[in-house]
């Protein structure tokens, strides 16, 4: 069964820090991962999808990396700004419609 | 330019009354259409997905059912609701060619039932 994990639950840095937020996920038969941001009380705004043919992903100031065989994928923010304040969600697809999201990351940048 | 609409925004509703939310979609065709579930400090939980006009999975056992009467139309129902119902609730689409494509979420429906 399919599990996604992402660590830290909360951070906090200050404004200008460049981050990593971190996800993993059990099982490497993905076929693509996607991250999403989400203010409070808000829907999920779409980020980054990465294939599970590709390495990595660039908009902007985010990067989304993903390494298949290791299960693991990262988002990293440069140059960090308040307005990032948000939590951070990935996804992974594994078929069928199916699509299993963390928890998600909440992240906190004091100006 | 594609976009997704849910309402309403909020909704309190007492135990055993129906429910019934409603997700349109412009600026797309043929789109999957999704259902999820959000809980605090949870993952969000797919409660149906839809292909097409009147095709509807269902994923988890409960208390809802979904319709999709028009192709950009997807509804959430209830004919009594539960506590357990509460949560916050997201209607999604993604491109109807392949169904691993990129996800787009409405900006959702806090439930509340008392």
């Amino acid at each position: 069964k399919q599990e996604v994990t992402q660590i830290p639950a909360a951070l906090s840095v200050p404004e200008g820090e460049n981050l990593v937020l971190n996800c993993s996920f059990t099982d490497s038969a993905i076929y693509n991962l996607q991250w999403f941001r989400q203010d409070p009380g808000k829907g999920l705004t779409s980020l980054l999808l990465i294939q599970s043919s590709q390495r990595e992903q660039t908009s902007g100031r985010l990067n989304a990396s993903l390494d298949k065989s290791s299960g693991r994928s990262t988002l990293y923010i440069a140059a960090s700004q308040p307005g990032d304040s948000a939590t951070y969600l990935c996804a992974v697809y594994t078929g069928g419609f199916k699509t299993i999201f963390g928890a998600g990351t909440r992240l906190f940048v004091k100006a | 330019s594609q976009t997704i609409h849910q309402w309403p925004a909020t909704l309190v509703q007492p135990v055993g009354s129906p429910l019934s939310l409603e997700c349109t979609v412009e600026g797309t065709s043929n789109p999957n259409l999704y259902w999820y579930r959000q809980a605090a400090g949870r993952g969000l939980q797919l409660l149906f997905y839809s292909v097409g006009i009147g095709q509807i999975s269902s994923e988890v056992p409960q208390n809802l059912s979904a319709s999709r009467p028009q192709d950009r139309q997807f509804i959430l129902s209830s004919k009594k609701l539960l506590l357990s119902d509460s949560g916050f609730y997201l209607c999604a689409w993604s491109v109807a060619e392949r169904g691993g494509g990129e996800q787009f979420f409405g900006p959702g429906t806090r439930l509340t039932v008392l």
